[in-house]
């Protein structure tokens, strides 16, 4: 079984300000690791996902997120965040590419302007 | 290329009242797999369908059921609807040799 921890409900934050979104999970298996964002009334939109290979993984608007497996880590970055980002962002996990994927409980990213 | 389609976007419904949802799958794909989101929550996996049979199921009453057509398609049906039952119900799709799953905007169900 897996499960996975979103350490912050909500994180405001200004805008141009850099973010960092946490992510720790739990498997007794090899996972692959998402992020997905969700938008007001909106369903979700995979952000970046990490499978194997280069623990660094970048989405195309400027996010990344770091595998780390010692600390069973999945964390969301950005630089520089912008008023469009303002969402909800959900770390995930899965087996493989197409089972069943659990979710985290979502963290309220708040861009101030 | 159309991603996965859902319908209906909004339900009203009452309880005890029976719903079926609908959701065409991104083209290409052959897993279809159906999640209820609360209010506040992450999405909860209710199961999967895979060459129309249930492959995987999360924890979910007898209520909720499924059923995949030849195309891919597929709808989730829930009986006896509770209040509790009211929620965004995502439908996503897969590929079974694939590296991601994909979602369609949901459809808001409300139990009143």
């Amino acid at each position: 079984a897996q499960s996975v921890t979103q350490l912050d409900s909500q994180v405001p934050v200004f805008e141009e300000a850099p973010v960092e979104l946490r992510c720790n999970y739990s498997s007794s298996v090899s996972v692959y690791l998402f992020w997905y964002v969700q938008y007001p009334n909106q369903g979700l939109q995979l952000l970046l996902k990490y499978l194997s290979g280069s623990t660094l993984v970048e989405s195309i608007n400027g996010f990344e997120a770091e595998f780390n497996k010692s600390q069973t880590s999945f964390h969301l970055r950005k630089p520089s965040v912008h008023i469009s980002d303002t969402a909800e962002y959900f770390c995930a996990v899965s087996p493989s590419g197409y089972q069943k994927v659990t979710f985290g409980i979502g963290t309220k990213l708040q861009v101030i302007p | 290329d159309a991603g996965v389609t859902q319908s209906p976007t909004h339900l009203i419904k009452t309880r005890g009242q029976q719903v079926t949802l609908r959701c065409s799958p991104k083209s290409g794909h052959d897993t279809v797999s159906w999640y209820q989101q609360a209010l506040g929550q992450g999405p909860q996996f209710i199961f999967q369908y895979y060459e129309e049979e249930e492959r995987q199921r999360g924890n979910f009453p007898d209520r909720f059921s499924g059923h995949q057509f030849p195309n891919y398609s597929s709808e989730l049906n829930v009986n006896a609807l509770l209040l509790g039952d009211s929620a965004l119900y995502l439908c996503a799709s897969s590929l079974a040799s694939g590296t991601g799953t994909f979602f369609g905007p949901g459809t808001r169900l409300t139990v009143l």
